[in-house]
């Protein structure tokens, strides 16, 4: 059974603070990383992928990735209202059924104004 | 945003009345997906399809069932609906990337409620 285990939060940071959200992945083998963000009562929104360890950049996001600890993180700088949402980290499998991705059941963020 | 449409967006229906939804996309993407999001569970993968006619279970499938005729369809029926098939539905979609990246992309979502 492949797991990705997340805090359900919720996760209450001051505006303008660094928001930092963690997710374990069981699968050794997996290779592709995303992270989701997701208002109520809407969909999932693609964040940011992240492929080879180390850190990536995009705006006031950062991705980190550790593969030998199976641990991805998601960092969001300066956190703004706008950013309160529930983000779901999403892993995908090794070997043939790569295209297959399990979520996990996502960590609640506050952003307090 | 990927061009996803899933139809009807809400549904009230009755238990054991037969439910289908609907999933079309105008990317041409290969990989087609349905899961359900439910309090506590996150999302569950419910079917797959990897090309016209290929399909195939994932985690949560007893109950339901797929087709894909075209590229762009991906049906999922509930052969006699169940109060515990009330939940929110939501198809994605996919295609191979350099080195295999795979992000999915999301369609607005069902929510189905069966009394």
């Amino acid at each position: 059974q492949k797991e990705v285990e997340q805090n359900s939060g919720p996760l209450s940071v001051p505006e303008g603070a660094i928001a930092s959200l963690n997710c374990t992945y069981s699968d050794r083998g997996s290779q592709s990383f995303f992270w989701y963000r997701q208002y109520s009562g809407k969909s999932p929104e693609l964040i940011m992928s992240i492929y080879s360890n180390g850190d990536k950049e995009d705006g006031r996001f950062t991705a980190q990735l550790n593969k030998a600890s199976q641990y991805v993180s998601l960092l969001i700088r300066d956190s703004q209202p706008s950013d309160s949402a529930t983000y779901l980290c999403a892993v995908t499998h090794s070997g043939a059924g790569s295209y297959q991705l399990t979520f996990g059941k996502g960590t609640k963020l506050s952003v307090i104004p | 945003d990927a061009g996803i449409t899933q139809s009807p967006r809400h549904k009230v229906t009755e238990t054991g009345t037969p439910v289908t939804l609907r999933c079309h996309q105008t990317e041409n993407h290969r990989y087609m997906y349905w899961y359900r999001q439910d309090p506590g569970h996150g999302l569950r993968l419910i079917h797959y399809s990897y090309g016209v006619k290929d399909t195939d279970k994932g985690e949560v499938s007893d109950g339901y069932s797929v087709s894909r005729s075209k590229t762009e369809d991906f049906l999922l029926t509930l052969e006699s609906a169940t109060s515990s098939q009330t939940s929110v539905y939501f198809c994605a979609i996919s295609e191979l990337g350099t080195g295999g990246s795979q992000p999915q992309h999301f369609g607005d979502g069902t929510r189905l409620s069966i009394l």
